[in-house]
């Protein structure tokens, strides 16, 4: 069974980058596209970003100048970076793995992580 | 404001049949395939349909997802207690280059 972990801090001063990383296990990165999702507090689920197995990335426009994906297949395990945060980008965030189905592109995603909730505050 | 619309809220009572639509256009919908989650709260998204109607392993088949045109339709059949949730639709907009969700809808069993 795949499995995915998301690991990072809880709390994050405004301002500053916040750094995911999401371990894989039961499976091989390699295949495979990931992504992460947030979801704020009462609000809708939203796409950030998915990356593929060489590292080839995809970003919400609305995100795109503040987000960065990047992939270590050695570790089995990909991570994520906003910057410079606001108290907007108080969320869940979940990774998942992404699958393209009949569609080109990666779209839905099947297994995902338990998600982590990020407060940004001082 | 969600790319894609549904509505925010459905009610049912046990036994009965729910729809829950999800609106969008031909950027997305149009020429795309959709997919259904349920949502709990405190738990991650469970995926429910992928490529319009094809049911994941372990979905029950008393859902059922479809798609004509710019619109895609979740219908829940029998519906249970334990079905009580927020449903996300989502699908590949190509002119956003972007995933995109449907705001959600919570359905309440009454």
């Amino acid at each position: 069974q795949v499995q995915l972990h998301e690991s990072g801090p809880g709390l994050v001063n405004p301002s500053e980058t916040l750094s995911l990383t999401c371990s894989v296990s039961g499976a091989s990165v390699d295949g495979y596209s990931w992504a992460f999702v947030r979801q704020p507090p009462g609000k809708a689920l939203e796409w950030l970003g998915s990356i593929d197995d060489i590292g080839a990335t995809k970003y919400n426009p609305s995100l795109k100048s503040r987000v960065a994906l990047s992939i270590d297949t050695s570790k089995n395990q990909f991570s994520l970076n906003v910057k410079s945060l606001t108290a907007a980008d108080t969320a869940v965030y979940f990774c998942a793995r992404a699958q393209a189905g009949y569609n080109y592109h990666p779209y839905f995603f099947d297994f995902w992580g338990r998600g982590i909730l990020v407060s940004v505050s001082t | 404001q969600s790319v894609l619309t549904q509505p925010p809220s459905v009610s049912a009572a046990p036994g009965q049949k729910v729809t829950i639509s999800c609106s969008g256009s031909n950027s997305n919908i149009g020429n795309s395939f959709v997919c259904w989650y349920q949502k709990l709260p405190g738990m991650a998204p469970k995926l429910l349909i992928s490529d319009n109607n094809s049911r994941r392993s372990g979905t029950p088949d008393r859902f059922t997802g479809s798609k004509s045109g710019t619109s895609a339709t979740l219908v829940i059949y029998r519906v249970q207690i334990e079905d009580e949730a927020d449903y996300y639709c989502g699908t590949w907009d190509g002119s956003l280059s972007a995933v995109v969700f449907g705001g959600g809808t919570r359905l309440t069993v009454l």
